[in-house]
């Protein structure tokens, strides 16, 4: 059973455009919605995260949608840049912090010059 | 910038050998994570440990797997006997207590199963 789905496995965006994946869960009891980036070789890093009280959170080019009702959440990437080609995950876990984390299956975000 | 060290960064190993996969986390942290990640496809949780137990485990970790906390600063994952579809990006991970609960990766270990 995969417990979030993620969307689109790859994208390809125009510098200066916005990079939208989308995510989507089962567990209605997920509280934590955390977004990883990774490049190649390295680990994910935490890049910007939501609780279900907020509908969105900003964090400078960085933005989170999250609609409860649908059991969905979004990052957006305004003025994508270079720097952002990465693969980006979303996750989802209940409980206190940020336990056992369910991933998406990832998202390869290319930004052409 | 405190962050969670692993070693080896690779490692390659005959089926049925015992692998040691080891890991610092950052210092003040009490929670600590095993998540792997076949080679194209998403990070799979493994395991958590806290105050020196396993708090919580995924059905891929079973009786071949455990974690050790061995002196107060490693944090170990043991594959007794590997087998072919072990091979993978192994990540430790760490966070503080407390609500927000940000986890820090490190950069992973490489396990190639031949």
């Amino acid at each position: 059973q995969q417990q979030v789905k993620q969307s689109p496995q790859s994208l390809i965006v125009q510098k200066g455009g916005i990079s939208i994946i989308n995510c989507a869960y089962e567990n209605t009891a997920f509280d934590y919605f955390p977004w990883y980036q990774q490049f190649p070789g390295k680990g994910p890093a935490l890049l910007i995260a939501i609780r279900p009280d907020v509908s969105e959170k900003k964090e400078g080019r960085f933005t989170i949608s999250f609609n409860k009702s649908a059991k969905q959440f979004s990052l957006h990437i305004m003025d994508s840049q270079p720097g952002d080609s990465a693969t980006y995950f979303c996750a989802a876990s209940k409980g206190t912090g940020a336990n056992n984390l369910f991933f998406g299956t990832g998202t390869r975000l290319t930004v052409i010059p | 910038e405190p962050e969670v060290t692993q070693t080896p960064s690779h490692q390659v190993t005959q089926m049925g050998q015992e692998v040691i996969l080891r890991c610092v986390p950052i210092s003040n942290h009490l929670y600590f994570y095993w998540y792997r990640q076949i080679l194209g496809q998403k990070v799979e949780f493994l395991v958590s440990f806290y105050n020196n137990e396993i708090s919580e485990k995924s059905e891929i970790f079973d009786d071949q797997f455990s974690v050790e906390r061995p002196d107060g600063s490693n944090f170990t994952l043991k594959i007794r006997s590997t087998k072919l579809e072990d091979s993978a990006m192994y990540f430790c991970a760490s966070r503080a207590g407390g609500h927000t609960g940000e986890l820090f990766f490190g950069e992973g270990s490489r396990l190639t199963v031949l």
